[in-house]
């Protein structure tokens, strides 16, 4: 699976739009970008993915750079409720082994 | 739904006790899985399941076993427990066709002394 860069924490004010970088340099074609967050204490959540067109949920945008070296999820009003860890995760559809491979993440804090 | 559900919520056990951790999904999901969180870090992979009956192993399966019998339950044992294995337990399952998207329960707190 391709490595991912993520700043370590970055703060938002309520009701404005997060957006959350991540970087996957050595990315492969066949490998989609995963957005997971882990609000404290609980489970990690599943957000959004993409390959390489961008996506929109109801959680969440993700838009994925022409080259797919980078990437970024957009939380488009962020509440209180959204501070939390997020992973930027890629890796193919599927492996033999089914892992999520969770690094370090991005600490979002949402500031009243 | 109730979703993924573990049990117990928390637990402290002395060096050498055996116990088992609880994991049970009502979404007739294929896959299952174990992942443990120490302090400030990511997720690791203990064990995993695609089906009943079918384990494997993942990252950190020393000290641990895993059974599958039916779709819905997929318990962890300690066999031995260590304070190395403090940490936080994750279960999540999924479809098998969709393994990118799990759903976590909320966890098991493990302390061993």
């Amino acid at each position: 699976d391709a490595k991912t860069t993520q700043p370590p924490s970055m703060d938002c004010a309520e009701g404005r739009a997060a957006n959350l970088p991540c970087n996957h340099s050595t990315i492969s074609g066949n490998e989609y970008v995963y957005w997971y967050r882990q609000i404290h204490s609980q489970g990690p959540q599943y957000i959004i993915h993409g390959l390489k067109n961008n996506e929109t949920n109801e959680m969440a945008s993700l838009i994925i750079t022409e080259d797919r070296k980078s990437s970024t999820l957009i939380l488009p009003h962020a509440t209180l409720r959204d501070t939390a860890v997020y992973y930027c995760i890629v890796r193919v559809v599927d492996t033999g082994r089914r892992a999520l491979t969770f690094g370090s993440g991005t600490r979002l804090q949402v500031q009243p | 739904n109730a979703g993924v559900t573990q049990t117990p919520k928390f637990q402290v056990l002395k060096t050498g006790q055996s116990m088992t951790l609880q994991c049970a999904q009502d979404m007739n999901h294929e896959y299952m899985s174990w992942y443990r969180q120490d302090p400030g870090m990511g997720l690791r992979l203990i064990h995993y399941s695609v089906g009943a009956g079918i384990t494997d192993q993942g990252e950190v399966p020393n000290g641990y076993n895993v059974s599958r019998s039916t779709t819905e339950d997929f318990p962890l044992r300690l066999l031995s427990a260590a304070p190395s294995q403090t940490s936080v337990y994750f279960c999540a399952s999924s479809y098998l066709r969709a393994t990118y998207e799990q759903y976590f329960g909320p966890g098991t707190r493990l302390t061993v002394t």
